[in-house]
Protein backbone atom coordinates (compact mmCIF):
# COMPACT_ATOMS: atom_id res chain seq x y z
CA UNK A 1 0.00 0.00 0.00
CA UNK A 2 0.81 3.67 -0.22
CA UNK A 3 3.03 4.95 2.29
CA UNK A 4 3.24 9.02 2.95
CA UNK A 5 7.00 10.52 4.80
CA UNK A 6 6.22 14.04 5.39
CA UNK A 7 9.13 16.39 7.35
CA UNK A 8 9.82 18.06 9.63
CA UNK A 9 8.00 17.19 12.14
CA UNK A 10 7.70 20.67 13.67
CA UNK A 11 8.77 24.08 12.31
CA UNK A 12 9.27 27.60 13.58
CA UNK A 13 9.53 30.59 11.41
CA UNK A 14 9.32 34.47 12.15
CA UNK A 15 6.77 36.12 10.84
CA UNK A 16 7.12 37.12 7.44
CA UNK A 17 9.59 34.34 6.94
CA UNK A 18 8.56 31.40 4.15
CA UNK A 19 8.07 27.96 5.29
CA UNK A 20 8.51 24.47 3.37
CA UNK A 21 7.17 21.47 4.35
CA UNK A 22 8.42 18.29 2.24
CA UNK A 23 6.26 15.01 1.44
CA UNK A 24 7.19 11.76 0.03
CA UNK A 25 5.12 8.89 -1.15
CA UNK A 26 5.96 5.51 -2.56
CA UNK A 27 2.65 4.11 -4.82
CA UNK A 28 3.60 5.83 -8.44
CA UNK A 29 -0.76 4.90 -9.03
CA UNK A 30 -1.25 8.27 -6.57
CA UNK A 31 -2.09 10.83 -8.83
CA UNK A 32 -3.86 13.29 -6.25
CA UNK A 33 -2.07 15.24 -3.37
CA UNK A 34 -3.88 16.88 -0.89
CA UNK A 35 -2.90 19.62 1.98
CA UNK A 36 -4.71 19.76 4.87
CA UNK A 37 -4.55 22.54 7.46
CA UNK A 38 -5.58 21.04 11.32
CA UNK A 39 -6.08 24.07 13.80
CA UNK A 40 -6.50 23.42 17.53
CA UNK A 41 -9.71 21.64 18.38
CA UNK A 42 -10.92 21.44 15.05
CA UNK A 43 -11.19 18.78 11.87
CA UNK A 44 -8.62 19.64 9.16
CA UNK A 45 -9.17 21.84 6.33
CA UNK A 46 -8.39 21.27 2.64
CA UNK A 47 -6.13 24.26 1.62
CA UNK A 48 -5.07 23.09 -1.66
CA UNK A 49 -4.66 20.03 -3.83
CA UNK A 50 -2.28 19.26 -7.00
CA UNK A 51 -3.04 16.61 -9.25
CA UNK A 52 -0.49 14.50 -11.05
CA UNK A 53 -0.75 16.13 -14.23
CA UNK A 54 0.48 19.68 -12.96
CA UNK A 55 4.42 20.54 -11.41
CA UNK A 56 2.76 23.40 -9.60
CA UNK A 57 -0.19 25.19 -8.21
CA UNK A 58 -0.24 28.98 -6.69
CA UNK A 59 -2.89 30.30 -4.28
CA UNK A 60 -2.10 33.39 -2.78
CA UNK A 61 0.42 32.81 -0.35
CA UNK A 62 0.56 28.78 -0.59
CA UNK A 63 1.88 27.17 -3.23
CA UNK A 64 2.67 23.37 -3.67
CA UNK A 65 4.88 21.63 -6.26
CA UNK A 66 5.23 18.05 -7.11
CA UNK A 67 7.84 16.48 -8.85
CA UNK A 68 5.98 12.35 -9.91
CA UNK A 69 9.88 10.73 -11.14
CA UNK A 70 11.29 11.66 -7.87
CA UNK A 71 7.76 10.87 -6.39
CA UNK A 72 8.10 13.97 -3.47
CA UNK A 73 5.56 17.09 -3.06
CA UNK A 74 5.92 20.29 -1.01
CA UNK A 75 4.01 22.82 0.65
CA UNK A 76 5.26 26.09 0.45
CA UNK A 77 3.93 28.97 2.58
CA UNK A 78 5.16 32.83 1.96
CA UNK A 79 5.30 35.90 3.87
CA UNK A 80 3.98 33.46 6.69
CA UNK A 81 1.31 35.36 9.47
CA UNK A 82 0.41 34.23 13.09
CA UNK A 83 -2.29 33.26 12.10
CA UNK A 84 -0.80 30.11 9.93
CA UNK A 85 0.36 28.72 12.73
CA UNK A 86 -1.08 25.29 12.59
CA UNK A 87 -0.46 21.37 11.72
CA UNK A 88 -0.15 20.53 8.15
CA UNK A 89 -0.92 17.12 6.80
CA UNK A 90 -0.17 15.75 3.22
CA UNK A 91 -1.69 13.08 1.72
CA UNK A 92 -1.10 10.99 -1.45
CA UNK A 93 -4.66 9.36 -3.29
CA UNK A 94 -4.68 6.91 -6.32
CA UNK A 95 -7.52 7.77 -8.94
CA UNK A 96 -10.85 6.66 -8.69
CA UNK A 97 -12.71 5.94 -5.27
CA UNK A 98 -9.87 4.63 -3.34
CA UNK A 99 -8.74 5.29 0.14
CA UNK A 100 -6.39 8.64 1.31
CA UNK A 101 -3.41 8.49 3.02
CA UNK A 102 -1.76 10.86 5.32
CA UNK A 103 1.88 11.98 6.32
CA UNK A 104 2.19 12.34 9.87
CA UNK A 105 1.96 16.15 10.14
CA UNK A 106 3.80 19.40 10.88
CA UNK A 107 3.62 21.63 13.46
CA UNK A 108 4.27 25.02 11.93
CA UNK A 109 4.67 27.64 14.52
CA UNK A 110 4.72 31.55 13.56
CA UNK A 111 6.37 33.78 15.86
CA UNK A 112 5.45 37.31 15.42
CA UNK B 1 -23.84 24.87 3.01
CA UNK B 2 -23.88 22.80 6.13
CA UNK B 3 -20.73 21.12 6.52
CA UNK B 4 -20.40 17.45 8.47
CA UNK B 5 -21.49 17.12 11.55
CA UNK B 6 -20.15 14.70 14.11
CA UNK B 7 -21.96 14.12 17.69
CA UNK B 8 -20.94 13.61 20.66
CA UNK B 9 -18.14 16.86 20.23
CA UNK B 10 -17.11 15.18 23.95
CA UNK B 11 -17.39 11.46 25.20
CA UNK B 12 -16.29 10.20 28.53
CA UNK B 13 -16.36 6.71 28.81
CA UNK B 14 -15.07 4.08 31.61
CA UNK B 15 -13.12 1.18 30.46
CA UNK B 16 -15.27 -2.03 28.89
CA UNK B 17 -18.51 -0.04 27.68
CA UNK B 18 -19.86 0.32 24.04
CA UNK B 19 -20.06 3.65 22.43
CA UNK B 20 -21.45 4.99 19.71
CA UNK B 21 -20.26 8.37 17.09
CA UNK B 22 -22.10 9.46 14.86
CA UNK B 23 -21.24 11.16 11.74
CA UNK B 24 -23.68 13.51 9.42
CA UNK B 25 -21.74 13.83 5.73
CA UNK B 26 -22.50 17.00 3.58
CA UNK B 27 -25.93 16.63 1.57
CA UNK B 28 -25.17 14.79 -1.84
CA UNK B 29 -21.78 13.26 -1.02
CA UNK B 30 -21.62 9.49 -1.74
CA UNK B 31 -18.31 8.52 0.10
CA UNK B 32 -17.68 8.56 3.95
CA UNK B 33 -14.56 7.90 6.11
CA UNK B 34 -13.51 7.54 9.42
CA UNK B 35 -9.86 8.45 10.85
CA UNK B 36 -8.46 8.00 14.45
CA UNK B 37 -6.57 10.77 15.12
CA UNK B 38 -4.42 9.98 18.57
CA UNK B 39 -2.93 12.88 20.54
CA UNK B 40 -0.09 14.56 18.80
CA UNK B 41 -0.08 12.07 15.74
CA UNK B 42 -1.67 11.85 12.50
CA UNK B 43 -4.51 10.39 11.01
CA UNK B 44 -5.15 6.74 10.89
CA UNK B 45 -7.71 5.72 8.50
CA UNK B 46 -10.05 3.37 9.83
CA UNK B 47 -13.46 2.42 7.68
CA UNK B 48 -14.65 4.10 4.02
CA UNK B 49 -18.57 3.95 2.98
CA UNK B 50 -18.88 4.77 -1.00
CA UNK B 51 -22.42 4.56 -2.42
CA UNK B 52 -23.72 1.26 -2.02
CA UNK B 53 -20.53 -0.79 -2.69
CA UNK B 54 -18.91 -2.93 0.30
CA UNK B 55 -17.11 -0.68 2.85
CA UNK B 56 -13.54 -1.05 3.18
CA UNK B 57 -12.49 -1.96 6.58
CA UNK B 58 -8.90 -3.05 6.21
CA UNK B 59 -8.50 0.13 8.98
CA UNK B 60 -10.22 -1.24 11.16
CA UNK B 61 -7.79 -2.31 14.21
CA UNK B 62 -9.93 -4.64 16.19
CA UNK B 63 -13.40 -6.81 15.87
CA UNK B 64 -14.35 -4.12 18.51
CA UNK B 65 -14.83 -1.54 16.35
CA UNK B 66 -17.45 -1.54 13.41
CA UNK B 67 -19.39 0.98 11.74
CA UNK B 68 -22.45 1.01 9.20
CA UNK B 69 -23.80 3.92 7.15
CA UNK B 70 -27.64 4.07 6.85
CA UNK B 71 -29.50 5.31 3.31
CA UNK B 72 -26.36 6.43 2.08
CA UNK B 73 -26.05 9.33 4.63
CA UNK B 74 -25.12 9.27 8.19
CA UNK B 75 -22.87 6.91 9.62
CA UNK B 76 -22.46 5.55 13.24
CA UNK B 77 -18.78 4.27 14.48
CA UNK B 78 -19.52 1.85 17.14
CA UNK B 79 -16.79 0.65 19.79
CA UNK B 80 -17.63 -2.31 22.38
CA UNK B 81 -15.74 -3.27 25.22
CA UNK B 82 -13.81 0.50 25.63
CA UNK B 83 -10.21 0.29 26.23
CA UNK B 84 -8.09 3.13 27.20
CA UNK B 85 -6.32 2.83 24.19
CA UNK B 86 -8.90 3.50 22.29
CA UNK B 87 -8.85 7.32 23.95
CA UNK B 88 -8.53 9.93 20.57
CA UNK B 89 -10.15 12.01 18.60
CA UNK B 90 -12.52 10.15 15.83
CA UNK B 91 -12.78 12.22 12.41
CA UNK B 92 -15.08 11.82 9.94
CA UNK B 93 -15.09 13.16 6.29
CA UNK B 94 -17.12 13.07 3.09
CA UNK B 95 -16.56 13.55 -0.44
CA UNK B 96 -18.42 14.55 -3.46
CA UNK B 97 -19.40 12.37 -6.26
CA UNK B 98 -16.91 12.41 -9.38
CA UNK B 99 -13.54 11.83 -8.35
CA UNK B 100 -14.09 11.15 -4.68
CA UNK B 101 -10.76 13.14 -3.92
CA UNK B 102 -11.68 16.15 -2.09
CA UNK B 103 -12.00 15.13 1.93
CA UNK B 104 -14.15 17.11 3.76
CA UNK B 105 -13.77 16.50 7.32
CA UNK B 106 -16.16 16.93 11.00
CA UNK B 107 -15.01 18.78 13.89
CA UNK B 108 -14.37 15.09 15.80
CA UNK B 109 -15.13 13.33 18.26
CA UNK B 110 -12.94 13.34 21.26
CA UNK B 111 -13.11 9.88 23.16
CA UNK B 112 -11.63 9.62 26.49
CA UNK B 113 -11.91 6.34 28.30
CA UNK B 114 -11.25 6.18 32.08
Amino acid sequence: GENVEQHPSTLSVQEGDSAVIKCTYSDSASNYFPWYKQELGKGPQLIIDIRSNVGEKKDQRIAVTLNKTAKHFSLHITETQPEDSAVYFCAAKPGGYQKVTFGIGTKLQVIP
Amino acid sequence: GAGVSQSPSNKVTEKGKDVELRCDPISGHTALYWYRQSLGQGLEFLIYFQGNSAPDKSGLPSDRFSAERTGGSVSTLTIQRTQQEDSAVYLCASSPPGSGDEQYFGPGTRLTVT
